[in-house]
């Protein structure tokens, strides 16, 4: 079984711009979540998607926004890019609640 | 809201040295515990995980950890570490055990394992 896909692997974009990330969940897995990785704040929980709805939600602000497709393939969008908004993004499938199954990550840079 | 806590940031072995990598969370109700491994160069990979029943998991790698209900505690262990052990550590739990996926993580630990 192939695993979580995502791309790109990496970016660099420049302030004030957007972004969209995307995620391959493992075939069958119908809920993706979706998790940002920084040094300083380790990793937090952004959203997770069940069968094209968003089911839970992290505290990041709005710019922060995601959907789910159909056949569970995920995209991340994040408007109006910040320094800080910098990091390692790490998409996640899972059957429902038994363990997710990580994505290698986006690695995203803003400069 | 629920925090995870991860006490040892970094833990230096020697080959075939016992480990014990502690896990602490708060929230007083049912919750399911994860373990994760980061490799160097590599994506999160799940341990081992608890949902209920024998406090006392088995992972892959020979990982195991044992939930304890009455201390908030779910310890990893492996009694013997290989130099391919090295890597980062991280326990998880969710809160959402009727459904869906939520998983606060802890800070994680770091592993180096010395031949």
């Amino acid at each position: 079984k192939a695993g979580v896909t995502q791309t790109p692997r990496y970016l660099i974009k420049t302030r004030g711009q957007q972004v969209t990330l995307s995620c391959s969940p493992i075939s069958g897995h119908r809920s993706v979540s979706w998790y940002q990785q920084t040094p300083g704040q380790g990793l937090q929980f952004l959203f997770e998607y069940f069968s094209e709805t968003q089911r839970n939600k992290g505290n990041f602000p709005g710019r922060f926004s995601g959907r789910q497709f159909s056949n569970s393939r995920s995209e991340m969008n994040v408007s109006t890019l910040e320094l800080g908004d910098s990091a390692l993004y790490l998409c996640a499938s899972s059957l429902d609640g038994d363990g997710a199954f990580f994505g290698q990550g986006t690695r995203l840079t803003v400069v | 809201a629920q925090s995870v806590s991860q006490h040892n940031h970094h833990v230096i072995l020697s080959e075939a040295a016992s480990l014990e990598l502690g896990c602490n969370y708060s929230y007083g109700g049912t919750v399911n515990l994860f373990w994760y491994v980061q490799y160097p160069g590599q994506h999160l990979q799940l341990l081992l995980k608890y949902f209920s029943g024998d406090p006392l998991v088995k992972g892959i790698k020979g990982f195991e950890a044992e939930f304890i209900k009455s201390k908030f505690s779910f310890n990893l262990r492996k009694p013997s570490v290989q130099w391919s052990d090295t890597a980062e550590y991280f326990c998880a739990v969710n809160i959402l055990t009727g459904g869906g996926n939520k998983l606060t993580f802890g800070t994680g630990t770091q592993l180096k394992v010395e031949l």
